[in-house]
């Protein structure tokens, strides 16, 4: 089964408020989550990345929880404007035991910011 | 962008028929990987290359065939394609493996992407 999963499909959120999606995992051996920004008819951006001895990680306007006990992380978009409207994927790198670490994705949330 | 191009960006081809993309990489990295994107399954891996000739199956192998004859090239074929291979597919590279081998938390980065079309 998949490893990564999130919460809800959609999301509408108003200009200027602030967005939050989820994503849980499954693997208690996970230790490494990236987020992906998805834009129409392009390919994944790397928005940001957490290590599981971190709880939290800031960047430019996003934040990234994560809550090892049951197994959750959140990514967090202050003041969401329109330019946010993508779907975001959360990711986590597992060994794959053939030399290589491969990403495993969950099927993503489709964020829309109302102007 | 991290200097990966796709090529073609989109292609309509008929059953039965072999079809080659190709993935180009300017900055010398030495992982490569291809996947499919398709609704309600996210993204998913199909193959990867850990340096040139160097190659091994993802997730969903099944019908493809890659090859990486040099560092900045990365082909997936489709030997016969399929309606089920109808997809969106992306190439990426990932920043480790620069010196020994790769590591969790190495990162990926995605190409823009190739709409494919099976009649």
């Amino acid at each position: 089964g998949e490893s990564v999963g999130l919460h809800l499909p959609t999301l509408s959120v108003q200009e200027g408020d602030n967005s939050i999606i989820n994503c849980a995992y499954s693997n208690s051996a996970s230790d490494y989550f990236i987020w992906y920004k998805q834009e129409s008819g392009k390919g994944p951006q790397f928005i940001i990345d957490i290590r599981s001895n971190m709880d939290k990680r800031q960047g430019q306007r996003v934040t990234v929880l994560l809550n090892k006990t049951v197994k959750h992380l959140s990514l967090q978009i202050a003041a969401t404007q329109p330019g946010d409207s993508a779907v975001y994927f959360c990711a986590e790198n597992l060994y794959s035991g053939a030399g290589s670490y491969q990403l495993t994705f969950g099927k993503g949330t489709k964020l829309s910011v109302i102007p | 962008d991290a200097g990966i191009t796709q090529s073609p960006r989109h292609k309509v081809t008929e059953t039965g028929t072999p079809v080659t993309l190709r993935c180009h990489q300017t900055e010398n990295h030495r992982y490569m990987y291809w996947y499919r994107q398709d609704p309600g399954h996210g993204l998913r891996l199909i193959h990867y290359s850990y340096g040139v000739k160097d190659t091994d199956k993802g997730e969903v192998s099944d019908g493809y065939s890659v090859s990486r004859s040099k560092t900045e090239d990365f082909l997936l074929t489709l030997e016969s394609a399929t309606s089920s291979q109808t997809s969106v597919y992306f190439c990426a590279i990932s920043t480790g493996g620069l010196a020994g081998g790769p590591r969790r938390t190495d990162t990926q980065y995605f190409g823009p992407g190739t709409r494919l079309t099976v009649l």
